[in-house]
Order: C-alpha cells, then structure tokens, then sequence
C-alpha cells in the first residue's frame, strides 16, 4: 500500500466552480503538507503548505489537514482556466530536511 | 538567478547506452534531489544529497549513480539504460534552514526515451 493516496481524476469542471482536491495518508511521522501545481511538460510548483492539522487560506485556495483522520484537502474557488493543471500532495516528517512522499496527481481542466 | 537548470530537455537514448543528466543551482542550497516522473504518477525520489560529498538513495536507485562534488551541481548517471528508464527527469533544490519550512525548487525536466 502506498503512503500516500490521492484522488485520480481526471477532473472536469465549468468556470466558477468549486474544487476539491484530495489525498490521504497511512505514515502518523508526516508533518509538513503540500500541494504542488504542475503545468504541462513544466517542473511542479510550489502553491501551498500547511504545518500539523489546520487550514490555511492564500486567495481563491484553501488547504486543509486532518491528522486525525489522515486526510488532506485543497479547495479552489471560482476556479479559472488558468487553474488547469496537475495537482499533488506530497508530505513530509518532522525534520523538514528530509525526502518528500509524493501523491499521483490530480489533473484539473477548467473550462471556460 | 536561474534557479535550477536541466539538460538536456531531450534525449533519446538506446538499450545499453549510458548518459549523465546534468543539474544545477544557483541558490546555494544544501539540499538537492533527483526524481522520477512516469505518467500517471507522481514524483518518486531517486537520489538525493544533503551537501557537497553527501548523497543518499531515495525509493528507486538502482540503475542510476549520483555524486556531489560542489554545492551546484548534483549529475545524474545512467549506467546502462534501460526502456524501464523512459521517463521525464526532475531535478529540485532546498535551502537548509531551521525553523521554517523550506521551498523546493524543480527543475524543468528531462525527458529521456530509451528504445
């Protein structure tokens, strides 16, 4: 089984839409928690983290982290066109020096 | 600042043939990693260094050597290639510091077909 799970997709969703974007994990060592954005054929992109259990907010997106139940999520208001791209979780331990475990991807086409 | 440069962007290569990816940074950071892309997947580490001399394996090694000889660069050799090692190639880089979360940086990837 793999530490960390994420929804498939592919997802579709029209202009304005809200999305929701999800992992969950089996390794309780994970603190740090991230979302990268990856357009295609570039390198991912850092878009947000999160420390422990909580929410943080930056504009249209929101993650959350809910330790005791192992899962994270990342919302996206009013999605826009422009938020076409490959999304992945990844996370890591305590020491923040150490090896990120990534998630597949999600990949998100926003039509207009 | 050029952040973290690959190349090349392409190559193709044939079974048996060996190759070395190259990787740089110009941000002084301590940390560098090689990953994996395959489709439908997400990045598996292959190696990675925590500074110059240092360097660890990650979840998938075999096939490939890395060495650390200076704080910019982290190659990446592939001994003899494999159609297993098709794949696109992401070199990244963090700072190390303590107390705060530290960005990773990637690259813009390599893609490498071996026939």
């Amino acid at each position: 089984q793999k530490e960390v799970e994420q929804d498939p997709g592919p997802l579709s969703v029209p202009e304005g839409a809200i999305v929701s974007l999800n992992c969950t994990y089996s390794n309780s060592a994970f603190q740090y928690f991230m979302w990268y954005r990856q357009y295609s054929r570039k390198g991912p992109e850092l878009l947000m983290y999160t420390y422990s259990s909580g929410n943080k907010e930056d504009g249209r997106f929101t993650a959350q982290v809910d330790k005791s139940s192992k899962y994270i999520s990342l919302f996206i208001r009013d999605s826009q066109p422009s938020d076409s791209a490959t999304y992945l979780c990844a996370m890591s331990g305590a020491s923040n020096a150490g090896k990120s475990t990534f998630g597949d991807g999600t990949t998100l086409t926003v039509k207009p | 600042n050029a952040g973290v440069t690959q190349t090349p962007k392409f190559q193709v290569l044939k079974t048996g043939q060996s190759m070395t990816l190259q990787c740089a940074q110009d941000m002084n950071h301590e940390y560098m990693s090689w990953y994996r892309q395959d489709p439908g997947m997400g990045l598996r580490l292959i190696h990675y260094s925590v500074g110059a001399g240092i360097t660890d394996q990650g979840e998938v090694p075999n096939g490939y050597n890395v060495s650390r000889s200076t704080t910019e660069d982290f190659p990446l050799r592939l001994l003899s290639a494999a159609p297993s090692q098709t794949s696109v190639y992401f070199c990244a880089s963090r700072p190390r510091l303590a107390g705060a979360y530290n960005e990773q940086f990637f690259g813009p990837g390599t893609r490498l077909t071996v026939l």
